[in-house]
């Protein structure tokens, strides 16, 4: 089955660019589906973040999307993820997800295990 | 963007209770709802979808109804690895949104 994981570099600094990636295995990135960023605040809730899809279509959070950037590489099977202009409220567990979409209602599915990253000086 | 709002934020219960989760839209999302469970340090893992469909492998004590703004979650008989937090989803339309979480815990 489809398994994701993400990979990013744990710490970034005030006004720097947040980078992370996600790994597909067990399936093909340009599958019928759309791959999603998904972030978790410590102690908070989910927020979405935004999706792409394998002909590089996305689709932004418009909360966050001045500074949102996704691409895709299918040679590796992989999708990532920039914030620019990060503060301490960035600080998040970052999450990808499959956007999967069987009959015209989606849902996210699966998951991969998430990766902290933290803003700080 | 539509918001979505579950009652309670926390309850406390016990091995055996019946647990009902309630979620709200803000407008009308017809049955484009779903619902995962996060344990600490783990990420969401999805039990319903489209409202009242169980995800293939999750155990049957937990259902799921309701359409248009009102949305129900239940587990019939909580069990002790259901202690976890709870949250529901829109896939209405983006921004997809979810609700700020019900936490179960242990009475």
């Amino acid at each position: 089955q489809v398994q994701l994981q993400e990979s990013g570099p744990g710490l970034v600094k005030p006004s720097g660019t947040l980078s992370v990636t996600c790994a597909v295995s067990g399936g093909s990135i340009s599958s019928s589906n759309w791959w999603s960023w998904v972030r978790q605040p410590p102690g908070k809730g989910l927020e979405w973040i935004g999706e792409i899809y394998h002909s590089g279509s996305t689709n932004y959070n418009p909360s966050l999307k001045s500074r949102v950037t996704m691409s895709i590489d299918e040679s590796k099977n992989q999708f990532s993820l920039r914030l620019s202009s990060v503060t301490a409220a960035d600080t998040a567990v970052y999450y990808c997800a499959r956007l999967v979409l069987p009959g015209g209602i989606p849902w996210f599915d699966p998951w991969g295990q998430g990766t902290l990253v933290t803003v700080s000086s | 963007d539509i918001q979505m709002t579950q009652s309670p934020s926390s309850l406390s219960a016990s091995v055996g209770d019946r647990v009902t989760i309630t979620c709200r839209a803000s407008q009308s999302i017809s049955r484009y709802l779903n619902w995962y469970q996060q344990k600490p340090g783990k990420a969401p893992k999805l039990l319903i979808h489209a409202a009242s469909s169980l995800q293939g492998g999750v155990p049957s004590r937990f259902s799921g109804s309701g359409s248009g703004s009102d949305f129900t979650f239940t587990i019939s008989s909580l069990q002790p690895e259901d202690f976890a937090t709870y949250y529901c989803q829109q896939s209405y339309s983006t921004p997809w949104t979810f609700g700020q979480g019900t936490k179960v815990e242990i009475k």
